[in-house]
């Protein structure tokens, strides 16, 4: 079964200083995708950045990049430079075929960004 | 294009009352799906459609029904709510054809009271 892992259910960083997001993904299939989105104190779920399970270079979306490691079944979202409006809910998530593709999220990481 | 759309944004009800949530998108995504938000449970699949008539279970579809007519609503009905239903609800969609490597796109969220 799908199952996603986001061991950090909160994390400080300092203003301009990066911070990793740790996420942790389990599925017997060899095709999937990973997510990572960001949900602000205003409620709405914005997609950050995705890596595919056959991509060979890890993704990077500006200040974003995910740490694919395959074999260890990880795939940690790092923020660059952090600013003030990081501040928010992440979640990790994935699609699998075995799972009808459906999006499972993990519980959440909260990142505080302080100044 | 306005997204995924979602009314009303603020809902109470009170025990046994029954309710319809709207969702709608205007990107032609064949995916859509619901799910709902609790403190400290991440997001979790209420229940997805894969294209005009065509519906599934997620992982929580008790006391939930929807059905989909046409590719752009996905309607979420509440047969006899309870406050267990208490709950931030959000839908999204995505394009089919890249299967577990596409995104989902999020509307605003519906924040629902059961009294």
């Amino acid at each position: 079964a799908q199952k996603i892992t986001q061991t950090q259910p909160g994390m400080f960083v300092q203003e301009k200083e990066a911070v990793t997001l740790d996420c942790t993904y389990d599925t017997s299939d060899q095709s999937y995708g990973l997510f990572w989105y960001k949900q602000p104190s205003s409620g709405e779920m914005i997609f950050l950045i995705y890596q595919g399970s056959y991509d060979e270079q890890n993704a990077t979306e500006g200040r974003y990049s995910l740490n694919f490691q395959k074999a260890r079944k990880s795939a940690n979202l790092v923020i660059s430079a952090s600013q003030l409006g990081d501040s928010a809910m992440y979640f990790c998530a994935m699609r699998d075929r075995g799972g009808s593709e459906k999006l499972v999220f993990g519980k959440g990481t909260k990142l505080t960004v302080n100044p | 294009n306005a997204g995924v759309t979602q009314t009303p944004k603020f809902q109470v009800l009170k025990t046994g009352q029954s309710m319809t949530l709207q969702c709608a998108q205007d990107m032609n995504h064949e995916y859509m799906s619901w799910y709902r938000q609790d403190p400290g449970m991440g997001l979790r699949l209420i229940h997805y459609s894969v294209g005009a008539g065509i519906t599934d279970q997620g992982e929580v579809p008790n006391g939930y029904n929807v059905s989909r007519s046409t590719t752009e609503d996905f309607p979420l009905r509440l047969l006899s709510a309870a406050p267990s239903q208490t709950s931030v609800y959000f839908c999204a969609s995505s394009y089919s054809g890249g299967g577990v490597y596409n995104e989902q796109f999020f509307g605003p969220g519906t924040r629902l009271t059961v009294l």
